[in-house]
């Protein structure tokens, strides 16, 4: 089992629906859980972060963590085409600085 | 600086030639992270530097592959006898080092390297 893994997609959704990415992580990976979006040609950013099981939401974005079931997800309420991006899920591995980063999910908002 | 700066931006070079990639971290930011982004993939893993220290260089693809910091500050990734593999998005990326695992990273914007 890979460390942390997504689908690789792309994930196609109306304007104004809910997109719903997902990402499941290996023991190895425990510590916390963050979600970086990329677009084309350009660096990954921060958008997300989340260390506790339930639910955390930031404006039109929700990260979710169920750390039983070592899956977390990301909704993006109202989706827009400027969310059209790659979104990069990532952990940080127990006991070190070492981040994982699964290989991405591209979203496509469709207007 | 005001973000992570890397250079170049791009790189053309023949196989089997050295190349040297340079990141700037934030200015106080001690952990410095490389990693490699091929076309489509995800991040991989190389380096993570913690001042000066390489606790983990377990992402080094082969021996080829060495980096090193110094003065806490601007590191160098070098690959020797480059290969067409070694082709892809160079990316450092810089945090504060104050936890374990639960920080935000600062990604630079890149060296795009190309192996003819």
């Amino acid at each position: 089992q890979k460390e942390v893994e997504q689908n690789s997609g792309p994930l196609s959704v109306p304007e104004g629906a809910i997109a719903s990415l997902n990402c499941t992580y290996s023991d190895r990976v425990s510590q916390s859980f963050f979600w970086y979006r990329q677009y084309s040609g350009k660096s990954p950013e921060l958008i997300m972060s989340i260390y506790s099981n339930g639910d955390k939401e930031d404006g039109r974005f929700t990260a979710q963590l169920n750390k039983a079931s070592q899956y977390v997800s990301l909704l993006i309420r109202d989706s827009q085409p400027s969310d059209s991006a790659t979104y990069l899920c990532a952990g940080g591995s127990s006991g070190t600085y070492k981040y994982i980063f699964g290989t991405g999910t591209r979203l496509k908002v469709l207007a | 600086g005001a973000g992570v700066s890397q250079s170049p931006s791009n790189k053309v070079t023949e196989k089997g030639k050295d190349v040297e990639l340079r990141c700037d971290p934030i200015s106080g930011h001690t952990a410095l992270y490389w990693y490699r982004q091929s076309l489509g993939q995800g991040l991989e893993f190389l380096i993570y530097f913690q001042g000066n220290s390489a606790p983990d260089k377990s992402g080094l693809p082969s021996d080829r592959f060495s980096a090193e910091r110094t003065g806490g500050s601007v590191s160098t990734l070098t690959i020797q006898r480059t290969q067409q593999e070694d082709s892809a998005v160079y990316l450092c990326a810089s945090s504060p080092g104050q936890g374990w695992g639960n920080e935000k990273l600062f990604f630079g914007s890149g060296t795009q390297l190309s192996v003819l």
